[in-house]
C-alpha cells in the first residue's frame, strides 16, 4: 500500500516564476491538505481539497492556488514567486469522515533564487 | 485563533533514559484533538501519538505517552527508554473538532546521546 507521494523532491526557481507541485494521496483517502514549512519552523496550513473543491484555506495570498483531480490527487500552484516562498511543501491525505488522521508525504523542497 | 507553543527549541537525552517534551496550547473550543508528530532528517512527518480532548485517560503508544492536562492546556510527550532512532524534530499539533487543518508548534529538536 503506497503512502502519500509528492513530486518533485527538489525544485529551484527564480523570483517571479510560477511552480506546480504534485501530490498523490494514500490509497483510499479522499482529502488532500497542503502545508508550507519554512526552515526551522512548524508547518503552516495552506488549504484543503475535498471533492475537487477547496474546503478550507489558511492565511495565504491568492498567489497560492490548488486543484484536486477525480482520482483525488492534487496540485499546488504558486504564481509570482517570492524569495520568502522558499520552503518545504508538505502534502497530507486523509479521509473526510471519521477521525481524519492526516498522513504526510516526504515533501517538496522549493528554493527561490 | 488557536496557538500551539513549544518552549524547548532543543532537548537532549541519554540513550535508554526518559525525556519529556513540553507543549501548551490555547483554544476556546471544547472539542479538539492533540497530536505529537516526529520529523526525522528524511523530512517525512510521522504521527507518534494522539489525544482526544474528551478522553480523560492519557494516551500511550509503546514507549511514548502523554500527560494531558486539559484545564492547564498542557500536552507533554514522554519518551521512555530513548533510542538513537528517536532523534528527530518533534512537533505538537492541534486540530479542532470542526476544522480539518492542523496547527503546529515550532518544534523541539531532540538529540539522543549514545
Amino acid at each position: 500500500d503506497a503512502g502519500v507521494t509528492q513530486s518533485p523532491t527538489h525544485l529551484i526557481k527564480t523570483r517571479g516564476q510560477q511552480v506546480t507541485l504534485r501530490c498523490s494521496p494514500k490509497s483510499g483517502h479522499d482529502t488532500v491538505s497542503w502545508y508550507q514549512q519554512a526552515l526551522g519552523q512548524g508547518p503552516q496550513f495552506i488549504f484543503q481539497y475535498y471533492e475537487e473543491e477547496e474546503r478550507q484555506r489558511g492565511n495565504f495570498p491568492d498567489r497560492f492556488s490548488g486543484h484536486q483531480f477525480p482520482n483525488y490527487s492534487s496540485e499546488l500552484n504558486v504564481n509570482a514567486l517570492l524569495l520568502g516562498d522558499s520552503a518545504l511543501y508538505l502534502c497530507a491525505s486523509s479521509l473526510i469522515s471519521g477521525y481524519n488522521e492526516q498522513f504526510f508525504g516526504p515533501g517538496t523542497r522549493l528554493t527561490v533564487l | 485563533a488557536q496557538t500551539v507553543t513549544q518552549s524547548q527549541p532543543e532537548m537532549s537525552v541519554q540513550e535508554a533514559e526518559t525525556v519529556t517534551l513540553s507543549c501548551t496550547y490555547d483554544t476556546s473550543e471544547s472539542d479538539y484533538y492533540l497530536f505529537w508528530y516526529k520529523q526525522p532528517p528524511s523530512r517525512q512527518m510521522i504521527l507518534v501519538i494522539r489525544q482526544e480532548a474528551y478522553k480523560q485517560q492519557n494516551a500511550t503508544e509503546n514507549r511514548f505517552s502523554v500527560n494531558f492536562q486539559k484545564a492547564a492546556k498542557s500536552f507533554s510527550l514522554k519518551i521512555s527508554d530513548s533510542q538513537l532512532g528517536d532523534a528527530a524534530m518533534y512537533f505538537c499539533a492541534y486540530r479542532s473538532g470542526s476544522a480539518r487543518q492542523l496547527t503546529f508548534g515550532s518544534g523541539t529538536q531532540l538529540t539522543v546521546l549514545p
